[in-house]
């Protein structure tokens, strides 16, 4: 079992509707939790992070955590074209040396006008 | 802001040169990390370092090394650089596992 897995997409939304990306993990001890956003060409940038359960809203993104289940999830209400990118999941799993995040392979969504 | 900075965006080399991938962090992290990432594979951790000198292999550390002199500075160096090792290299930094990664611009290595 890999230690994180999403939803492989890709997904494909049209504008004003929400998209909904899912994540699970595999160590019931994970302590914190990540969404990277990566345009197409570049880097991966942090755009939400959650460490208890329940839901972190921040502008048009919701986070929502659910650690008896393992899975974290992404809300993008009201997508917009702008939000097309591949969105990454990282879990900091329990015991990981340092702060070594493990990622999953992204979901690639698409925000058609 | 932090800022991780990579030396190069784009390069080519050919196969068998010595390769050396610059990163530079500004806000004394302690923790920096060297990523592959390919299409269908993700991001796959090559080394990783929490100190002056100190390193740990990541998952695919096979024809690669790592330096880090000083505290903000952590350089790959691919040894004998083959085409295999074609890929777009990613370069982060964190201070611990609370507060996720800032990642540098990447450089996009070619092998010929």
């Amino acid at each position: 079992q890999k230690e994180v897995e999403q939803n492989s997409g890709p997904l494909s939304v049209p504008e004003g509707a929400i998209a909904s990306l899912n994540c699970t993990y595999s160590d019931r001890g994970s302590q914190s939790f990540f969404w990277y956003r990566q345009y197409s060409g570049k880097s991966p940038e942090l755009i939400m992070f959650i460490y208890s359960n329940g839901d972190k809203e921040d502008g048009r993104f919701t986070a929502q955590l659910n650690k008896a289940s393992q899975y974290v999830s992404l809300l993008i209400r009201d997508s917009q074209p702008s939000d097309s990118a591949t969105y990454l999941c990282a879990v900091n799993l329990r015991g990981s040396t340092l702060g070594r995040l493990y990622f999953g392979r992204g979901t690639q969504l698409t925000v058609w006008p | 802001d932090v800022k991780v900075t990579q030396s190069s965006r784009y390069l080519v080399k050919r196969t068998g040169e010595k390769v050396f991938l610059e990163c530079v962090q500004d806000m004394d992290h302690e923790n920096m990390f060297w990523y592959r990432q390919d299409p269908g594979l993700g991001l796959r951790l090559i080394y990783f370092s929490y100190d002056v000198k100190m390193k740990e292999k990541g998952d695919i550390p096979e024809g690669y090394s790592v330096s880090r002199e000083k505290k903000e500075r952590f350089s790959l160096i691919l040894e004998s650089a083959s085409t295999n090792q074609t890929s777009m290299y990613l370069c982060a930094s964190s201070s611990g596992h609370l507060y996720g990664y800032t990642f540098g611009s990447g450089t996009r290595l070619t092998v010929v």
